[in-house]
């Protein structure tokens, strides 16, 4: 079964501070793996797409990675900023011949403390 | 650019009313896709469509609606609204099905009561 899943479910973190973020997924064929932001109360934006080939992706200071042969991703955010409150949302893409299925994990909620 | 647009934002509705949420993006992308949230899960793909004139089923179409008459436009029509389709929606569109970024409107949250 397709399945994306994350952890931890929410995390609290001081401003300033180092965080990652994990991704395990199980779907197959496997095309790319993408992580957006969610702001409350808004839609979801994108920071980093990576396909099979890529290991490390960065956008800022938010650094992706993959590891295609175990099936995981991280995201790992530098020097938090208050703005950096959101949900971050791990989403794997499968392609097959005539069609695309695309998965969301259930996201990780991270609060920035000042 | 307004990316997508989604209204309305919010709406209550009453258990077999019916409406319509619309969804306009000015990216000229193919590939638009209704999602829906609920509250603790990843989100869900109700339709999607790969060009004007085509549609098709996601993981969860029950109850809903599509047509996409224009590139720009890509209506979900809810024919009897139930409590279960108490949710947020987001629709969202891209350039291509596999390796390029969905960009999302800022959802409408719906209540059925």
């Amino acid at each position: 079964k397709n399945q994306v899943e994350q952890s931890p479910q929410s995390l609290i973190i001081l401003e300033g501070k180092n965080c990652t973020l994990q991704c395990n997924y199980t779907v197959s064929p496997f095309s790319n793996l993408r992580w957006y932001k969610q702001d409350t109360g808004r839609g979801p934006v994108s920071l980093t797409i990576m396909t099979f080939s890529e290991n490390t992706k960065s956008n800022g200071r938010y650094t992706a990675t993959l590891d295609a042969d175990t099936k995981q991703s991280s995201l790992h955010i530098t020097a938090s900023q208050l703005s950096d409150s959101a949900s971050y949302i791990c989403v794997v893409s499968a392609v097959y011949s005539s069609a695309s299925k695309i998965i969301f994990g259930s996201g990780t909620r991270l609060s920035i403390r000042p | 650019n307004a990316g997508v647009t989604q209204t309305p934002k919010f709406r209550i509705l009453k258990i077999g009313q019916s409406m319509t949420l619309q969804c306009a993006q000015d990216m000229n992308h193919n590939y638009m896709y209704w999602y829906r949230q609920d509250p603790g899960m990843g989100l869900k793909l109700i339709y999607y469509s790969v060009g004007a004139g085509i549609t098709d089923k996601g993981e969860v179409p029950n109850g809903y609606n599509v047509s996409r008459s224009t590139t720009e436009d890509f209506p979900l029509r809810l024919e009897l609204a139930a409590p279960s389709q108490t949710s947020v929606y987001f629709c969202a569109s891209s350039y291509s099905l596999s390796n390029q970024p969905q960009h999302f409107g800022d959802g409408t949250r719906l209540s059925i009561l």
